[in-house]
């Protein structure tokens, strides 16, 4: 079946430096691709997608990019800051059989940046 | 008022009690999914609901059930609960429906911490 796999945590860095979280998925035909965003005592929210190949994701200064010949959609920001700790998770819509548009979530990847 | 809201926010409770978790939205959408989530396992989904007469089970749904009491209320119940469902619980919604491929997003409420004793 699908899956999506994340570089494992927790992440520790200081502000301003450039992050990088790695995501890797598998999957029948051509799913779409999330990151979400968990902070500290609240629920995921969709921090950006992509639908398609090549397509490029991007809100609040995070960008991620569809690579379909490495099955990959890495997190990336240049310059992070403390308010940017919280756990990040990659995701992709199933597109097999009935569980078809259902979303599918990688363990996540905590996120600590220091002043 | 949060557009997902789930009751109770937190609950302790021991082995062999039958615990109930609602999930209201005012979003308006079809779609209702509960979701398990445990440290180093991410979301794992628990049953998911299209519309009022759809109800599916997920990943892993063993010990668990729900009803879809309209389009707006979701529940999830753990009939005699143990210590391994001991996890934060969390309900989404998203807007599509059934049979379309999920370009979109899900909104997810603030969770229901729940442990087991």
């Amino acid at each position: 079946g699908d899956s999506v796999t994340q570089m494992e945590g927790p992440v520790t860095l200081s502000e301003e430096a450039f992050l990088t979280i790695n995501c890797t998925y598998t999957a029948t035909g051509y799913p779409s691709l999330f990151w979400y965003v968990q902070y500290p005592g609240e629920g995921l929210q969709l921090l950006l997608k992509a639908t398609k190949a090549d397509d490029k994701g991007s809100n609040k200064g995070f960008e991620a990019t569809y690579r379909k010949e490495t099955t990959s959609f890495h997190l990336e920001k240049g310059s992070v800051q403390v308010s940017d700790s919280a756990v990040y998770f990659c995701a992709l819509t199933s597109n097999y059989g009935g569980s078809q548009g259902n979303l599918i979530f990688g363990k996540g990847t905590k996120l600590s940046v220091k002043p | 008022d949060a557009d997902v809201t789930q009751t109770p926010r937190n609950r302790i409770t021991k082995t062999g009690k039958r615990i109930m978790l609602e999930c209201s939205q005012t979003k308006g959408h079809d779609r209702m999914y509960w979701y398990r989530q445990d440290p180093g396992l991410g979301l794992r989904l628990i049953y998911y609901s299209f519309d009022v007469k759809d109800i599916n089970k997920g990943e892993i749904s063993d010990g668990y059930s729900v009803s879809r009491q309209a389009q707006a209320k979701f529940s999830l119940s753990l009939e005699s609960a143990i210590p391994n469902q001991t996890a934060l619980y969390f309900c989404a919604t998203s807007d599509l429906g059934q049979g379309v491929i999920n370009t979109g997003e899900l909104f997810f409420g603030e969770g229901s911490r729940l442990t087991v004793l």
